[in-house]
């Protein structure tokens, strides 16, 4: 099945500052890659994904990067606020029919105002 | 954006007794909805996939009369926690797939005395 891993498991930055998270996966098939960031105590939300069919995707501060050959996507957060504080979680599927998402296991962001 | 809805947010029971959690997809019809657990400060690890009007179908090291899970209608999924022990205590959370994206339930904390 697939195997996600992610990097770092916490990141703490200040205000202002760029925040790079990091996450491979192992099967070749997964086409299909969101990120999600979870409040504490609240429901993971869906912030932005990526498709196989494109490498970089860009949504105001944030960014997700996909490099297939070597099997690893990213997420950036420019200008980090206070508010970003979150645990974020990448995710890898095959999408369709068969869309069952792996999650990595999550890295706790803290931006120090 | 689609709504999920699980209650009872949070619960406290005697150890011995079961526990029912529903996930109720509340402006679209869910085929599929996913049941995962999150242990403090870790990732979502997907428990069952709860197909409608078929068996669920559990991950590897679930147990499946353990933890109950019904899907009678396009809208509804439960999770029956059976003879619950405290480490069972846990945060379980649903999700369901709409146009493609994952949207959660908002969870449910168990504590089980």
């Amino acid at each position: 099945g697939e195997n996600v891993e992610q990097h770092p498991s916490t990141l703490s930055v200040q205000e202002g500052d760029s925040a790079v998270i990091k996450c491979t996966y192992s099967d070749s098939a997964s086409n299909y890659f969101p990120w999600y960031k979870q409040e504490l105590g609240k429901r993971p939300q869906l912030i932005i994904d990526i498709r196989s069919n494109v490498g970089e995707k860009k949504d105001q501060r944030i960014a997700v990067t996909l490099n297939k050959t070597a099997k690893h996507f990213s997420l950036h957060i420019t200008e980090t606020q206070p508010e970003d504080s979150a645990v974020y979680f990448c995710a890898a599927s095959r999408g369709g029919g068969s869309y069952i998402p792996t999650f990595g296991r999550g890295t706790s962001l803290i931006v120090h105002p | 954006g689609a709504v999920v809805s699980q209650h009872p947010s949070r619960v406290i029971c005697k150890s011995g007794t079961s526990v029912k959690i529903e996930c109720r997809s509340l402006d679209f019809q869910a085929t599929t909805m996913f049941w995962y657990r999150q242990f403090p400060k870790q990732s979502l690890m997907l428990m069952a996939t709860s197909n409608e009007g078929s068996k669920a179908t559990y991950e590897q090291g679930v147990e499946k009369d353990k933890f109950l899970i019904n899907h009678a209608s396009l809208t509804l999924s439960t999770l029956t926690v059976t003879s619950a022990h405290p480490e069972d205590s846990s945060f379980y959370i649903c999700s369901a797939l709409n146009t493609g994206e994952l949207f959660f339930g908002e969870g449910s904390r168990l504590t089980v005395l």
